[in-house]
């Protein structure tokens, strides 16, 4: 079946850190790719998305290529900030009846 | 905001009682989900939704019933709660290719 494999955290940064969070996956045909961020006591927010292949999804400072060859959708920010602390879920969707396979989710904490 | 609502948001239930949580929403959304999330395992599917009277099983719905008699209410119950069911439960509606996530209940079974 489907799976998804994100890096282990907690991932500690200093402020202004370049931030990497590897995804992996495995599904069949050809899902989208999504990363959703979960601050403290909330529930998930869509941070940004990838529908097909060699696609790059950017949103607030964050971009994930969707990298087909190598079944990945690396996380990656140039600068992190303090705010940016969360935990960080990366996910597949296939189609069929649009349901979410996520990750294990990593926990970013950014130091000032 | 995709006007989602789950109630309640704490609760602190013992072994071998009855529980019910509740979504609503207020968009009129065909599909509707329920999520647990643990340490370690992300956010898995316990049961969804694509209509009234139209649900299904997901990864993880032993131990799990839900219904929708309603288009805005989904109900999750756990009909003889365990510790093991002890988690962060999450709703979650599909728009277009975007999930919303209500902002979850979190459940004690002690």
């Amino acid at each position: 079946g489907d799976s998804v494999t994100q890096m282990e955290g907690p991932v500690t940064l200093s402020e202004e850190a370049f931030l990497t969070i590897n995804c992996t996956y495995t599904a069949t045909g050809y899902p989208s790719l999504f990363w959703y961020v979960q601050y403290p006591g909330e529930g998930l927010q869509l941070l940004l998305k990838a529908t097909k292949a060699d696609d790059k999804g950017s949103n607030k400072g964050f971009e994930a290529t969707y990298r087909k060859e190598t079944t990945s959708f690396h996380l990656e920010k140039g600068s992190v900030q303090v705010s940016d602390s969360a935990v960080y879920f990366c996910a597949l969707r296939r189609n069929a009846g649009n349901m979410l396979t996520f990750g294990g989710g990593t926990r970013l904490m950014v130091k000032p | 905001d995709a006007g989602i609502t789950q109630s309640p948001r704490h609760k602190v239930t013992e072994t071998g009682t009855p529980v019910t949580l509740r979504c609503h929403q207020t968009e009129n959304h065909r599909y509707m989900y329920w999520y647990r999330q643990d340490p370690g395992h992300g956010l898995r599917l316990i049961h969804y939704s694509y209509g009234v009277k139209d649900t299904d099983k997901g990864e993880v719905s032993d131990g799990y019933s839900v219904s929708r008699s309603k288009t805005e209410d989904f109900l999750l119950t756990l009909e003889s709660a365990t510790s093991s069911q002890t988690s962060v439960y999450f709703c979650a509606i599909s728009r277009y290719d975007e999930a919303f996530f209500g902002q979850g209940t979190r459940l004690t079974v002690v």
